[in-house]
């Protein structure tokens, strides 16, 4: 069963634009992680943001956390034709160490 | 340093035989997961290898096994191969507690 939801199902934009994409679970969690897969290789790990905190930057990726709401939304600044890809998120619920993945959020950014 | 590793990179197999897959984590990780992908189900967790032990297991059938060796190089197994096992397979290492993973390129496997 899959844990974490993103929304929307895909995004197309314009390069320079913003991207926002959104995660919710449904249980308590240790942490949250965000990934990149571009065109069905391996995922990169772009971002872990733990249950104690309520955001985290890095680069033009800023991520918030909202335990109360079992969300989380990951935001894509002044956006790129590479940074065209999935974008995953990954949850540990509380207790467990088994990671459980959302369906991913398909980007597309014009050039 | 060199990322994680996965070969073969393709693979067509037939109904009813096995396959084996193989991982080869970052140096000096100890935890090698293997995941399925496929565009139905999504990203599954299949198993987690931790200093030779399994440590966490996903829901699947016993067709689907694992081990790890003593450098931590891990294999994936399957069984009786069916068409829905058709997916890309992805190997991913980190250095203990299942927290930032590094994952291969995956090995993408066709049954026919």
């Amino acid at each position: 069963s899959q844990q974490g939801e993103e929304d929307p199902q895909a995004l197309s934009i314009q390069e320079g634009e913003n991207a926002t994409m959104n995660c919710s679970y449904k249980t308590s969690i240790n942490n949250l992680q965000w990934y990149r897969q571009n065109s069905g290789r391996g995922l990169v790990h772009l971002i872990l943001i733990r249950s104690n905190e309520r955001e985290k930057h890095s680069g033009r990726l800023r991520v918030t956390l909202d335990t109360s709401k079992k969300s989380s939304s990951l935001l894509i600044t002044a956006s790129r034709a590479a940074d065209t890809a999935s974008y995953f998120c990954a949850t540990e619920e509380g207790g467990s160490y088994i990671p459980t993945f959302g369906r991913g959020t398909s980007l597309i950014v014009h050039p | 340093k060199a990322g994680v590793t996965q070969t073969p990179r393709y693979l067509i197999k037939t109904r009813g035989q096995q396959v084996t897959l193989s991982c080869s984590p970052i140096s000096g990780h100890r935890s090698v997961s293997w995941y399925q992908q496929t565009p139905g189900q999504g990203l599954q967790f299949l198993f987690e290898y931790f200093s030779e032990t399994q440590r966490n297991k996903g829901n699947f059938p016993g067709r689907f096994s694992g081990r790890q060796f003593s450098n931590s190089r891990s294999e994936m197994n399957v069984s009786t191969l069916e068409l829905g096992d058709s997916a890309l397979y992805l190997c991913a290492s980190s250095l203990g507690a299942l927290g930032e993973q590094f994952f291969g390129p995956g090995t993408r496997l066709t049954v026919l």
